[in-house]
């Protein structure tokens, strides 16, 4: 029972640099969204989707780019990389009927240099 | 709009031993849930607890219970007979009632919690 799965776990990248971090669910949740985890700020939502084809800005959406072409996947873009990106990423899924329960992944821990 | 506090960074329990992790949140809604979310040193988050707000009744769920303030809009999460394990950091959320928000939580800053043996 996978649940939420994110990849990669730990990447470097330099000031610039564009990449992809991605998660996949296997609960067939209709909500998914990513978080950004900061040492003080608690957790803070950049972008969500209720359903393939669905996407919307979060709290903190700059420089973040999303898409969910199908109800598992649903990835996270970096357009260029910024030292202010550096951060524990965290995707999260929930169901309607679950109000509120996010699923977690296990976090990307993201350093922009 | 919703913002949640958590004025305590850190807070150590002795092993067996009851503590109490603390948390106030400003909304101009009616209609909301709250939460207790735990995080382990390996990171992946799991939910504690779940109020609702239209609800007077405090949750439980086995050690862990909350008291729950409609009018303080406080929130706080009792850990009964701590044990070892649920040492992790620990964070209050809000989430608005109804329409797309059913996934859309406003996190606060997170308590870390030792615990000691």
């Amino acid at each position: 029972n996978a649940g939420v799965t994110q990849t990669p776990k730990f990447q470097v990248l330099k000031t610039g640099q564009s990449m992809t971090l991605q998660c996949a669910q296997d609960m067939n949740h209709e909500y998914m969204s990513w978080y950004r985890q900061d040492p003080g700020m608690g957790l803070r939502l950049i972008h969500y989707s209720v359903g393939a084809g669905i996407t919307d800005q979060g709290e903190v959406p700059n420089g973040y780019n999303v898409s969910r072409s199908t109800t598992e996947d649903f990835p996270l873009r970096l357009l260029s990389a910024a030292p202010s990106q550096t951060s524990v990423y965290f995707c999260a899924s929930a169901t309607f009927f679950a109000p509120g329960e996010l699923f977690f992944g296990e976090g990307s821990r993201l350093t922009v240099l | 709009a919703q913002t949640v506090t958590q004025s305590q960074p850190e807070m150590s329990v002795q092993e067996a031993e009851t503590v109490t992790l603390s948390c106030t949140y400003d909304t101009s809604e009616s209609d909301y849930y709250l939460f207790w979310y735990k995080q382990p040193p390996s990171r992946q988050m799991i939910l504690v607890i779940r109020q609702e707000a239209y609800k007077q009744q405090n949750a439980t769920e086995n050690r862990f219970s909350v008291n729950f303030q409609k009018a303080a809009k406080s929130f706080s999460l009792k850990i009964s007979d701590s044990q070892l394990g649920d040492a992790a950091m620990y964070f209050c959320a809000y989430r608005r009632a109804g329409g797309t928000s059913y996934g859309k939580l406003t996190f606060g800053q997170g308590t870390i919690l030792t615990v000691h043996p």
